[in-house]
């Protein structure tokens, strides 16, 4: 276990919907990092944020956001869901941001199902 | 851009065997290297991981080594076991941004 949870595990919706993945980071960790894992791209980083102000951006879509709260949990929220969103949606979280060696701590992951 | 590619994309071996993944990053300011574990279904786990100023490290039957001037990263399992198998990423990141660039993964698969 290592310390960084996700809510909800499984997620079925339609295209077009909208739905919010939950994150809270290990205890102590500032920066929260939300990656897509799909079958045909791979782990691929979306965001981060670093003690609530947003740190970096990927090739996260328009259609997606996120943000980070005064107690440190973070929030993506999905779209205009498209069949393609589809994927397994990990958080991960470091004590720090830049300027370090930041071990990223994975969560469980949310897997996410567009039909 | 910043890319990394590995390989291969599938190995299988024997079990006591070893087994060697390679990576290949692009961004020659990229200066922390981890190896992510990933077992079906379950998260990424942190197996080890190497910085820009070491050229090699090791933890019991994992290792890995770093060649800054050729851009690769190597990540060596000795005495392989059934449980060793997953699929292992390598990933690149630098200095000013935390963001993790991941390879494409190996499957790795040990025979009894």
């Amino acid at each position: 276990d290592s310390g960084v949870t996700q809510t909800p595990k499984h997620l079925i919706t339609a295209t077009g919907q909208r739905v919010t993945l939950r994150c809270s980071p290990r205890s102590g960790d500032l920066s929260v990092y939300w990656y897509q894992q799909s079958l045909d791209q791979g782990l691929q980083f979306l965001i981060q944020y670093y003690n609530g102000e947003e740190r970096a951006k990927g090739n996260i879509l328009e259609r997606f956001s996120a943000q980070q709260f005064p107690d440190l949990h973070s929030e993506l929220n999905l779209s205009s869901l498209e069949l393609g969103d589809s994927a397994l949606y990990f958080c991960a979280s470091s004590e720090l941001a830049g300027g370090s060696y930041n071990e990223q701590f994975f969560g469980p992951g949310t897997r996410l199902t567009v039909l | 851009g910043e890319n990394v590619e590995q390989h291969p994309s599938t190995l299988s071996v024997q079990e006591g065997d070893s087994a060697v993944i390679k990576c290949t990053y692009s961004d020659s300011a990229s200066n922390y290297f981890p190896w992510y574990k990933q077992e079906l279904g379950k998260r990424p786990q942190l197996i080890i991981d190497i910085r820009s100023n070491v050229g090699e490290k090791k933890d019991q039957r994992i290792a890995v080594t770093l060649n800054k001037t050729a851009k690769h990263f190597s990540l060596h399992i000795t005495e392989t076991q059934p449980e060793d198998s997953a699929v292992y990423f390598c990933a690149a990141s630098k200095y000013d941004t935390d963001k993790l660039i991941f390879g494409t993964g190996t499957r790795l698969q040990v025979f009894p």
